[in-house]
């Protein structure tokens, strides 16, 4: 399993965009990279996931560098509510081995 | 939509008493996890699924069970329950990365050992 790193916190303004580094450059060639997010006394959340491609969705947008030895989950304008504890976690390309091992995470403080 | 429901919510167990977390999903997922996490800290996976008929452990599976005999169930037995199995549990299902990855999760069951 790819090993990840992860800041342990990190603090941002309500309104500005966050950037969440993570490296992961054990990972392998199919690794998928996900991202969850766990928000106060409540269960995780899927965030987003990529392969190679840097991948928008409603929530964010994950940029993939083009090594894949790290990635950045964007968050374009945090809110109170973005306030969690976000995880990147990489997998395998599915089959008999696919799992979501969830690391330490880093925890993202918003500040009005 | 009933996604992934776990029963009980909260129970309270004596040392020594076994129990059956029980958890479901209706979205037709192939994978399924159960993650344990102590206060304060992070997830933990305990055993995991890759389909009916097989199961395999993760990081912590001792003093654990599991089985999945339908794509939809994938109970976990609590065998002999001691302190340090006071955690809350938590059980999700995901279908496969190429499709849309996306893994839900119960709302979890607040288990105490006493």
């Amino acid at each position: 399993d790819a090993k990840t790193t992860q800041p342990n916190s990190m603090e941002s303004n309500e309104e500005e965009p966050v950037h969440l580094p993570c490296n992961h450059s054990t990972i392998s060639g199919t690794d998928y990279i996900h991202w969850y997010r766990q928000l106060p006394s409540q269960g995780p959340e899927y965030v987003i996931h990529g392969l190679t491609s840097n991948v928008n969705n409603r929530m964010a947008s994950l940029a993939i560098a083009e090594d894949r030895k790290s990635s950045t989950l964007i968050l374009h304008r945090a809110t109170l509510r973005d306030a969690a504890v976000y995880y990147c976690i990489p997998s395998n390309s599915g089959g008999s081995n696919y799992k979501l091992t969830f690391g330490k995470g880093t925890l993202l403080t918003v500040n009005p | 939509n009933a996604g992934v429901t776990q029963t009980p919510k909260f129970r309270i167990l004596k040392i020594g008493q076994s129990m059956t977390l029980q958890c479901a999903q209706d979205m037709n997922h192939n994978y399924m996890y159960w993650y344990r996490q102590d206060p304060g800290m992070g997830l933990k996976l305990i055993y995991y699924s890759v389909g009916a008929g097989i199961t395999d452990k993760g990081e912590v599976p001792n003093g654990y069970n599991v089985s999945r005999s339908t794509t939809e169930d994938f109970p976990l037995r609590l065998e002999l329950a001691a302190p340090s199995q006071t955690s809350v549990y938590f059980c999700a299902s995901s279908p496969p990365p190429q499709n849309t990855g996306e893994a839900f999760f119960g709302q979890g069951t607040r288990l105490t050992v006493v």
